[in-house]
């Protein structure tokens, strides 16, 4: 198994610009999830999906925009880039919740919005 | 008050030092605590979990819970270079949306930043 996988690793942005950060995993687990991690701020929560077609807003949610069409994918879409967004943004994926909750993470985008 | 809150650091340590690294947590819902390693332009790893108060240990790894003062704790003994990381604590709970549709969150400290020189 690849586990979760994130393209692209890097990318940098104009201000105003659009993008997209696909993110997939091929473990079948039902939920996913994406973080922003700033310096000295750890993980905070922008999008969750608890299956294919359902998704939520977390913590951070605006400026993003997230679908999930299928179990694997999970892609999350920059409409309007800021530099407030530049970060690192991390997927991650867990099979259900009848486990202890361990969230399995990929390799991260390092976004820089100029 | 944020909802996890940790030693933000940075630590540095030599080869064979004990390594204490500490969270503070609000919200007595029921929940549980795990520690994240994550190594430079990596994503964070599970390093342990626990569900109760006490001390679980794993190899040189110790985490440590107290329910009552609300404190988590990560001790690394005899720490190895290899250990130098950022270790992140947090602390998962079933929460459910404005649906009521159930899902697995996690709340993150901020993150320990620990060099381990030789």
């Amino acid at each position: 198994n690849a586990g979760v996988t994130q393209t692209p690793k890097f990318r940098i942005l104009k201000i105003g610009q659009s993008m997209t950060l696909q993110c997939a995993q091929d473990m079948n687990h039902n939920y996913m999830y994406w973080y922003r991690q700033d310096p000295g701020m750890g993980l905070k929560l922008i999008y969750y999906s608890v299956g294919a077609g359902i998704t939520d807003k977390g913590e951070v949610p605006n400026g993003y925009n997230v679908s999930r069409s299928t179990t694997e994918d999970f892609p999350l879409r920059l409409e309007l880039a800021a530099p407030s967004q530049t970060s690192v943004y991390f997927c991650a994926s867990r099979p259900g919740l009848a486990r202890y909750n361990e969230q399995f993470f990929g390799p991260g985008t390092r976004l820089t919005v100029l | 008050q944020k909802e996890v809150e940790q030693d933000p650091g940075p630590l540095s340590v030599p080869e064979g030092a004990i390594v204490s690294l500490n969270c503070t947590y609000s919200n007595s819902a029921f929940q549980y605590f795990m520690w994240y390693r994550q190594y430079s332009r990596k994503g964070p790893e599970l390093l342990m979990y626990t569900y109760s108060s006490g001390n679980k240990e794993d190899g040189r790894f110790t985490a440590q819970v107290d329910k009552s003062s609300k404190y988590i704790s990560l001790f690394i003994r005899d720490s190895q270079p290899s250990d130098s990381a950022t270790y992140l604590c947090a602390k998962g709970e079933v929460a459910a949306n404005a649906g009521g549709t159930s899902y697995g969150k996690l709340t993150f400290g901020q993150g320990t930043i620990l060099t381990v020189h030789p």
